[in-house]
């Protein structure tokens, strides 16, 4: 069975700081991994993905992430963060997308 | 590109009758289309898989016969409550596939369901 842990429920952080969400995951054979953002009330839009090939991955708004095999890991990051990155971000591996439970961003001024 | 359409965004019912939500990929065939529930503050829960042409898979634990879905055509797919009640209500999403497993899930906007 395939998991995903995001142990943070939010993650605070000052506009232009750099920002981390966190992600753990457990899976057999290699991994579809992927993050998407939820603004509130709506579906979710799709961040990034990696499947294979550089370790670290550049995707929407500003957004990365690094896939670490030995820590089985997938951070997002952003060099510098925005208000309006204020939203709710997940997680999720497989092909039919298990998710885990959530990161509430909040950016401050 | 890859625009998938989910209506109504919001529907209030009351306990007994049925509510049909409808998800449309706008801009590009989907063979497969997938519905997730989400409860208020957590994350998103698979309820079924659903395959243009052929009946939908359902995970573990949710009643087929009361989360009817039907994908009819290759940019239509269809959520139907049936005789709802309070404990149904949530926030439905339907997501649809470009192409491969390995291809990002592109999502609806999510159905508010209440059901007084």
């Amino acid at each position: 069975a395939q998991s995903v842990a995001q142990p943070e429920d939010q993650v605070n952080v000052a506009e232009g700081n750099p920002l981390t969400v966190k992600c753990t995951y457990s899976v057999s054979g290699n991994p579809y991994l992927f993050w998407y953002v939820q603004y509130p009330n709506r579906g979710l839009q799709f961040l990034l993905k990696y499947i294979t090939g550089d370790n670290l991955v550049k995707g929407s708004y500003g957004f990365e992430a690094e896939f670490n095999k030995s820590q089985t890991s997938f951070h997002l990051k952003k060099p510098s963060a925005l208000v309006s990155d204020s939203a709710l971000y997940f997680c999720a591996v497989g092909s039919k997308l298990t998710f885990g439970t959530g990161t509430r961003l909040q950016v401050t001024l | 590109g890859a625009v998938v359409s989910q209506h109504p965004s919001w529907v209030i019912c009351k306990s007994g009758t049925s509510v049909k939500i409808e998800c449309r990929s706008l801009d590009f065939q989907a063979t497969t289309m997938f519905w997730y529930r989400q409860f208020p503050k957590q994350s998103l829960m698979l309820m079924a898989t659903s395959n243009e042409g052929s009946k939908a898979t359902y995970e573990q634990g949710v009643e087929k016969d009361k989360f009817l879905i039907n994908h009819a055509s290759l940019t239509l797919s269809t959520l139907t409550v049936t005789s709802a009640h309070p404990e149904d209500s949530s926030f439905y999403i339907c997501s649809a596939r470009t192409g491969t497993g390995s291809s990002p899930l592109h999502f609806g906007n999510g159905t508010r369901l209440t059901v007084t």
